[in-house]
This record gives C-alpha cells, sequence and structure tokens, in this order.
C-alpha cells in the first residue's frame, strides 16, 4: 500500500511559538493533501483540504490564518500552527491522495502539546 | 456536517469470539471505508468498498455496503489480542471528494 509519513512524530512547544508539521507521500505523487484533527477519544475532523500549487480550502470554523497550509510538491505538504495555544493541543494527521475519487491513505500522527 | 452512525461505541469480548458493527447514513454515500486504528497512530485502512451491495473480505475481516447506500457493515471473526484498537468507518458522500467518519468503535479483545 501507499505510504504517508509524517513529521515530527510529536512536539511540545510553548505558548505563542508557531509550529510546522511536515506531510509526505514517499511512493507515489498526491495531487490532494488532507489535515485532520483529532482530540482524545473523538472521531477526526476534517480541518483542511489542499491541493499542489493552489490555496487550501479550509472547512467552517477552521482559521486559516492560524494554521498555515503549504502544498508546494505532489509528495510535500505542512501545516503550521501559528501563535500555538495550549487548546491548539491535538493529534493532527495528514493523508494522501493520487488522484480524485481514489483511496486516501493516512500518515501516523503528530501528537502537538502547547505549554 | 454530516457524520456517520456508528454503533456500537465499545465492545469487549472474548478471543475467539466474532465481533460485527455497523455504520449508517441520513444520506447516500458512494464509498465506504473501515479503518482501524491504534493509539498515537493514524488510521489504517482495512477494506474498501465501491458498489452498492458489494461483499470484499481481508483475511478475518468482512464488510458490506449496503444496497440503499446508506449503511455498511464490518464483522471480524475469531479476533485474537492483536485486534484491539478502534475503528472507524468512513465514506465519500455523494460525489464529495471529503472523507465523513463515524465516531468510532473502541474494541477490547480479553485473552
Amino acid at each position: 500500500g501507499a505510504v504517508v509519513s509524517q513529521h515530527p512524530s510529536r512536539v511540545i512547544c510553548k505558548s505563542g511559538t508557531s509550529v510546522k508539521i511536515e506531510c509526505r507521500s514517499l511512493d507515489f505523487q498526491a495531487t490532494t493533501m488532507f489535515w485532520y484533527r483529532q482530540f482524545p477519544k473523538q472521531s477526526l475532523m476534517l480541518m483542511a483540504t489542499s491541493n499542489e500549487g493552489s490555496k487550501a480550502t479550509y472547512e467552517q470554523g477552521v482559521e486559516k490564518d492560524k494554521f498555515l497550509i503549504n502544498h508546494a510538491s505532489l509528495t510535500l505538504s505542512t501545516l503550521t500552527v501559528t501563535s500555538a495555544h495550549p487548546e491548539d493541543s491535538s493529534f493532527y494527521i495528514c493523508s494522501a491522495r493520487r488522484d480524485f475519487g481514489e483511496t486516501q491513505y493516512f500518515g501516523p500522527g503528530t501528537r502537538l502539546l502547547v505549554l | 456536517g454530516q457524520q456517520l452512525n456508528q454503533s456500537p461505541q465499545s465492545m469487549f469480548i472474548q478471543e475467539g469470539e466474532d465481533v460485527s458493527m455497523n455504520c449508517t447514513s441520513s444520506s447516500i454515500f458512494n464509498t465506504w471505508l473501515w479503518y482501524k486504528q491504534e493509539p498515537g497512530e493514524g488510521p489504517v485502512l482495512l477494506i474498501a468498498l465501491y458498489k452498492a451491495g458489494e461483499l470484499t473480505s481481508n483475511g478475518r475481516l468482512t464488510a458490506q455496503f449496503g444496497i440503499t447506500r446508506k449503511d455498511s457493515f464490518l464483522n471480524i471473526s475469531a479476533s485474537i489480542p492483536s485486534d484491539v484498537g478502534i475503528y472507524f468507518c468512513a465514506g465519500h458522500e455523494g460525489g464529495s471528494e471529503k472523507l465523513v467518519f463515524g465516531k468510532g468503535m473502541k474494541l477490547t479483545v480479553n485473552p
């Protein structure tokens, strides 16, 4: 199956700092990548959809200026949590797919803890 | 937004028993997917269903795409301790590219 990686796997930062999370498709080119957030004991909630070379589409209630998404190549998307606050602490998961209608493959997730 | 109704929310079973879980939606879905998530990991795809009525197996797992296109079930036969985890159903509603997830079912298998 297709492999998607995320880096870092976990990060602890101080309130007010920015954190960048990388999502890479290792063995295929992903035209679209998705970013999800998962709070403890809850389901995955889609934050934004990112197509290579274009601006991300954010879900309702997700601040685009706080969660900056860049999809500069067909194998890399980044999520930057700007001016992080404790309430941003969560498990962030990306997924990637080759083309429209194809299966999404998920990364292993990044645990963010903001102190 | 749309969220799938997944049940049961949790199950405690003995090793060797079968498990069944299902998902329903209020609208038509074009695909149904079943994922397993272990603590601290991302979801791993178990089975993907693309046609109404489709019945697909993957080892001890069997899943079906309901003929109404509004439901799906997943069965696990002869459970083993490594089956523990959270199982999520997910699907694409209509022609949407977005995946909608169920709330998950936490499975515990007692050896």
